[in-house]
């Protein structure tokens, strides 16, 4: 089992349309998560920042993370086709062998289509 | 301010040829990363430096891959012999300080072996 697991999609929405993203893991020592975007041909950027359980808004963009459930979101509102691209969740440990790592998803492609 | 940036942005060449792939973190930055993409596998840790000292290189595949850091504002990742196989797009990043800082990539150098 990998330690984070994120649906690849692909994933083509209507401008206008809400995004909903989704990533699980399974290490529990998981304190920072991250979302990442990459546009095609570009290097992954950071999109937003988010430490332990909680919401974190920025925009049109939500972070959640549900620590119990081991379960993060990213949300999307009033889509634009700037926002297509591919949408990779990360994390980290705040300690132990894996401190220092950034554990990806695999990244899930998202059309936004006018 | 400049961000990671990579050299070369494409290389092809032949299976048996010595690849090296170039990196400079952004200023300041004291840990850097090497990661391999690829549409079956994801963004794979190759290699991560902290201080210009190796401390995590499980995620280079073989003795074929080396990777160096000789001060603190360049790194290299050489192959060698390159094999078809190695055919991905390999991204630089770099961090500031500890482990709850989030990475920031290069454009990558998109590697072909024929």
């Amino acid at each position: 089992q990998k330690e984070v697991e994120q649906d690849p999609g692909p994933l083509s929405v209507p401008e206008g349309a809400i995004v909903s993203l989704n990533c699980t893991y399974s290490n529990s020592a998981f304190q920072y998560f991250m979302w990442y975007r990459q546009y095609s041909r570009k290097g992954p950027e950071l999109l937003m920042y988010t430490y332990s359980s909680g919401n974190k808004e920025d925009g049109r963009f939500t972070a959640q993370v549900d620590k119990s459930s081991k379960y993060i979101s990213l949300f999307i509102r009033d889509s634009q086709p700037s926002d297509s691209a591919t949408y990779l969740c990360a994390m980290s440990a705040r300690r132990g062998s894996t401190l220092g790592r950034l554990y990806f998803g695999r990244g899930t492609q998202l059309t936004v289509w006018p | 301010d400049a961000g990671v940036i990579q050299s070369p942005r494409h290389e092809v060449t032949e299976m048996g040829q010595e690849v090296t792939l170039r990196c400079k973190p952004i200023s300041g930055h004291n840990s850097l990363f090497w990661y391999r993409q690829t549409m079956m596998r994801g963004l794979e840790l190759l290699i991560y430096f902290n201080n210009n000292v190796p401390i995590d290189d499980s995620g280079m595949p073989e003795d074929r891959f080396s990777a160096k850091m000789p001060n603190a504002s360049f790194s290299t990742l050489k192959i060698q012999p390159s094999e078809p196989r190695d055919s991905a797009v390999y991204f630089c990043a770099s961090r500031l300080g500890q482990y709850n800082q989030p990475q920031h990539f290069g454009d990558g150098t998109r590697l072909s072996i024929l």
